[in-house]
């Protein structure tokens, strides 16, 4: 009953490397969206994706990129990490029909950054 | 401009009784709400939903109503339960370009004490 899979639950990293954090859906959605979760933020959306090797920035994009090769992947990249990227990151999916059907998430990803 | 406002950052209820958690929005545009629920470390899942056509939808122990003239939703949880203690967000939906966009409110921390 897997249905979108981020690849590690936790990540510590240094300041200034570049980090990838990989997600993967097996439901054949159109749409993929990152999105970062810090106490009395919310959910603030970085980057998503409608198509295959098509991304549009969210609210808060700088010091992301993205890369979606595949319809099943969509990967965030932290270009040079600093500690103020550190968070609880969150992959998900959604069908592009025109119709409202919500959101997929994965369980997220707690990267610290130091 | 938040477009999806949660004003309570937490609630706390004893269990048994009911758990109202508020949400209001500003845009006429949204044409479906979702409340998803997050425990700590894990992704946020889909919990309750409602077309803006309607004015109530029930599940369970949950209850979403929905004031369109108020642009006002709410969530009520009746018994609650110790195990429902989460960070609960509302999602507004709208669909833009044959896709759907959501816009999640900052959330509400809800504890329920045994």
């Amino acid at each position: 009953d897997v249905k979108v899979t981020q690849s590690s639950r936790y990540l510590v990293k240094r300041t200034g490397e570049k980090v990838f954090l990989e997600c993967v859906q097996d439901m054949d959605h159109e749409n993929m969206f990152w999105y970062r979760q810090d106490p009395g933020l919310g959910l603030r959306l970085i980057y998503f994706s409608y198509d295959v090797k098509m991304k549009e920035k969210g609210d808060i994009p700088e010091g992301y990129s993205v890369s979606r090769e595949k319809k099943e992947r969509f990967s965030l990249i932290l270009e040079s990490a600093s500690t103020n990227q550190t968070s609880m990151y969150l992959c998900a999916s959604s069908l592009s029909t025109g119709a409202n059907y919500g959101y997929t998430f994965g369980s997220g990803t707690r990267l610290t950054v130091v | 401009d938040q477009q999806v406002k949660q004003n309570s950052p937490s609630l706390s209820v004893q269990e048994g009784r009911i758990s109202i958690l508020n949400c209001d929005y500003t845009n006429s545009m949204f044409d479906y709400f979702l409340w998803y629920k997050k425990y700590p470390a894990e992704g946020p899942t889909f919990l309750i939903s409602i077309s803006s056509i309607k004015d109530k939808n029930e599940d369970g122990r949950f209850t979403v109503f929905l004031n369109k003239s108020a642009k006002h939703l709410s969530l009520h949880i009746v018994p609650s339960q110790p195990g429902d203690s989460a960070v609960y967000f509302c999602a507004a939906s709208a669909i833009r370009g044959g896709s759907e966009k959501l816009v999640f409110g900052k959330g509400t921390k809800l504890t329920v004490n045994p």
